[in-house]
């Protein structure tokens, strides 16, 4: 079983829909958890960072960790065609240390 | 601008051919990591390095090899031992321990086997 696992997509989504996408991970110990979204041929960014549990809002994102029930969420609200990527999540023991990364999820929203 | 610099782009590697992938980055940041990134498998760590003149395996450092004589500089040798070297190559660094300094990346190198 992988430490970080992630819905692999590809998800297809109308322009203005909400998007979820979602992670679960089975190392309690992971405090540090990023959102990244990956262009085609591009490196990742950072899109959101929280620590612990609760909810983070960023514009039109909005990360959410549940650290009982090892799950973590990106919510894209009035999603557009510039959303259209790759989003990973990753987490971490430590701050600034090594990163677990998921497989990644393919969105793409139509205009 | 900072940032971090990767090159080349692409990069095509012969049979029994080492090649080495180049990045630097001017963040002053002092850790810095390598990833593969195959698709439908996110990333995996090859190699990182906390500070100069030190550097730790990841999970997959077989066949890859790092040298880290220059804060700014961590270079990749993909070596003939790596046996499916095709991959997207991603470097990354990161302040570890001050403030919310998670990695920043480049923007990769893809290797290919001619």
């Amino acid at each position: 079983q992988k430490e970080v696992e992630q819905d692999p997509g590809p998800l297809s989504v109308p322009e203005g829909a909400i998007v979820s996408l979602n992670c679960t991970y089975s190392n309690s110990a992971f405090q540090y958890f990023m959102w990244y979204r990956q262009y085609s041929r591009k490196g990742p960014e950072l899109l959101m960072y929280t620590y612990s549990s609760g909810n983070k809002e960023d514009g039109r994102f909005t990360a959410q960790v549940d650290k009982s029930s090892k799950y973590i969420s990106l919510f894209i609200r009035d999603s557009q065609p510039s959303d259209s990527a790759t989003y990973l999540c990753a987490m971490s023991v430590n701050q600034g240390g090594k990163l677990i990364f998921g497989q990644g999820t393919e969105l793409s929203v139509k205009p | 601008d900072g940032g971090i610099t990767q090159s080349p782009k692409y990069l095509f590697r012969k049979e029994g051919q080492n090649v080495t992938l180049s990045c630097e980055q001017n963040l002053n940041h002092d850790a810095m990591y390598w990833y593969r990134q195959d698709p439908g498998q996110g990333l995996r760590l090859i190699y990182y390095s906390q500070i100069v003149n030190d550097f730790q395996k990841g999970d997959i450092a077989e066949g890859y090899s790092v040298s880290r004589e220059k804060k700014e500089s961590f270079p990749l040798t993909v070596t003939s031992a790596q046996k499916n070297p095709t991959a997207f190559y991603l470097c990354a660094s990161t302040l570890p321990g001050l403030g919310n300094q998670p990695q920043h990346f480049g923007d990769g190198t893809r290797l290919s086997i001619l």
